[in-house]
């Protein structure tokens, strides 16, 4: 079982370029988020998506576009990326979010891009 | 609209000393859920509890000790007798399930130095 993984690990992009980022899980979860983390303001919420083929915009969406073709994969995609899209990348997934069912959120590693 | 504020942005305390983080949340919805997580030097985000809008139950976990008071909107989390292992970045997050789709709302973070 190996949770949820995100690819690439680290990358460096120049301004205008485009790519991808890859989320996966191995757990059957129906949700899915991308979230970005900058120093001092904690994680915010990119996109989010309730289930496959659905996706839903979170606090931050501007730039950034998703898909959730399949249910284990939900994909992140920069169209033109800018510097003030450095940061930490994180996916992650949850069972359900029903009061009462497990519903914590379980986390990728982490993506660190850069973008000069 | 929902917010979580960790007032405290960094904490320093020696080994073995006791050390509780703050977390105040804001929300007008009455079922929801709030979170702890740890994000250790190594970056991955570590889930630590979770606590529904209608359980105010203090809960232990070992050093671990968790304090839910609805009149005050806090949601403290204590370490008792701290270790360096403990050194870490901690994010107390809210969930509001009914009509946030479980998307996390995540405080700014409190990075904790525990030092031998």
């Amino acid at each position: 079982n190996a949770g949820v993984t995100q690819t690439p690990k680290f990358r460096v992009l120049k301004t205008g370029q485009s790519m991808t980022l890859l989320c996966a899980q191995d757990m059957n979860h129906e949700y899915m988020y991308w979230y970005r983390q900058d120093p001092g303001m904690g994680l915010r919420l990119i996109h989010y998506s309730v289930g496959e083929g659905t996706t839903a915009k979170g606090e931050v969406p501007d730039g950034y576009n998703v898909s959730r073709l399949k249910k284990q994969n939900f994909l992140l995609g920069l169209e033109s990326a800018a510097p003030s899209q450095t940061s930490v990348y994180f996916c992650a997934s949850s069972y359900s979010v029903l009061a009462g069912i497990n519903n914590e959120q379980f986390f990728g590693p982490g993506t660190r891009l850069t973008v000069l | 609209a929902q917010k979580v504020t960790q007032a405290q942005t960094e904490i320093s305390v020696v080994e073995k000393e006791d050390v509780t983080l703050d977390c105040v949340y804001e929300t007008r919805d009455t079922t929801y859920y709030l979170f702890w997580y740890k994000q250790p030097p190594s970056g991955e985000l570590v889930f630590l509890i979770r606590r529904n809008s209608f359980d105010e139950q203090n809960e232990i976990s070992g050093r671990y000790s968790w304090n839910f008071q609805k009149s005050t909107s806090s949601f403290n989390f204590t370490i008792t007798a701290s270790q360096v292992v403990d050194s870490a970045v901690y994010f107390c997050a809210l969930s509001v399930l009914l009509t946030g789709g479980g998307k996390l709302i995540f405080g700014q973070g409190t990075e904790l130095s525990v030092k031998p």
